[in-house]
């Protein structure tokens, strides 16, 4: 079966440091990788998708980026961190070679930017 | 304007009751999903459909393209039901748009 993984789980940082979020998902071949941020009182947004290794759409211009080392590795990053990217960021897998499968959610990361 | 509109944000009811959560949209889609997000964080996919009705356990979702509308139906509704459910539509681009969600308190 698949699973999917995220770590850390919880993350507090100052401001101006850097980031790196990892994802990895076990059990499938060239998934689709999805990385969402839900900030408070907001809902789900898309940030970044990628439909194989290297290959990255970023859907909102921000200070974060991801990378897909690996097949089934996903990352995200910053080189420096805003007040504003404190959030739940959330990982997520889909087969096929669209992306209008099901979406399975890895448990997510609190970051807190202080 | 959001594209995904949810109502209501949030809904209490007590145990045993029939709860509806309603999503509609303002686009084109050719996919709708419900997602059930739970206290911690993590989120389940539900359901995913694009015409008619499905069922799980407890659980309907329905959809009319027509009118650009889905519901979430839970019936007997329990404690553990307690969690935020997300709708989020699939339009041309094939990427989710999620609504802001409905929090469900059910009651003991």
């Amino acid at each position: 079966s698949q699973t999917i993984h995220q770590w850390p789980a919880t993350l507090v940082q100052p401001v101006g440091s850097p980031l790196s979020l990892e994802c990895t998902v076990e059990g499938t071949s060239n998934p689709n990788l999805y990385w969402y941020r839900q900030a408070a009182g907001r809902g789900l947004q898309l940030l970044f998708y990628s439909v194989g290794i290297g290959q990255i759409s970023s859907e909102v211009p921000q200070n974060l980026s991801a990378s897909r080392p690996q097949d089934r590795q996903f990352i995200l990053s910053s080189k420096k961190l805003l007040l504003s990217d404190s959030g739940f960021y959330l990982c997520a897998w889909s087969a096929g070679q669209k992306l209008t499968d099901t979406q399975y959610f890895g448990p997510g990361t609190r970051l807190t930017v202080l | 304007k959001n594209e995904v509109e949810q109502s209501p944000q949030n809904l209490t009811a007590q145990e045993g009751e029939f709860i509806t959560i309603n999503c509609s949209y303002s686009v084109g889609i050719s996919a709708l999903h419900w997602l059930q997000q739970h206290p911690g964080g993590g989120i389940v996919s539900l359901f995913m459909l694009s015409s008619g009705k499905k069922k799980h356990g407890r659980l309907i979702a329905t959809i009319n393209i027509q009118e650009k509308h889905s519901s979430l139906h839970i019936t007997a509704s329990h404690p553990r039901d307690s969690a935020v459910y997300i709708c989020a539509g699939q339009g041309g681009s094939e990427k989710l748009v999620f609504g802001k969600g409905t929090k469900l308190t059910v009651n003991p």
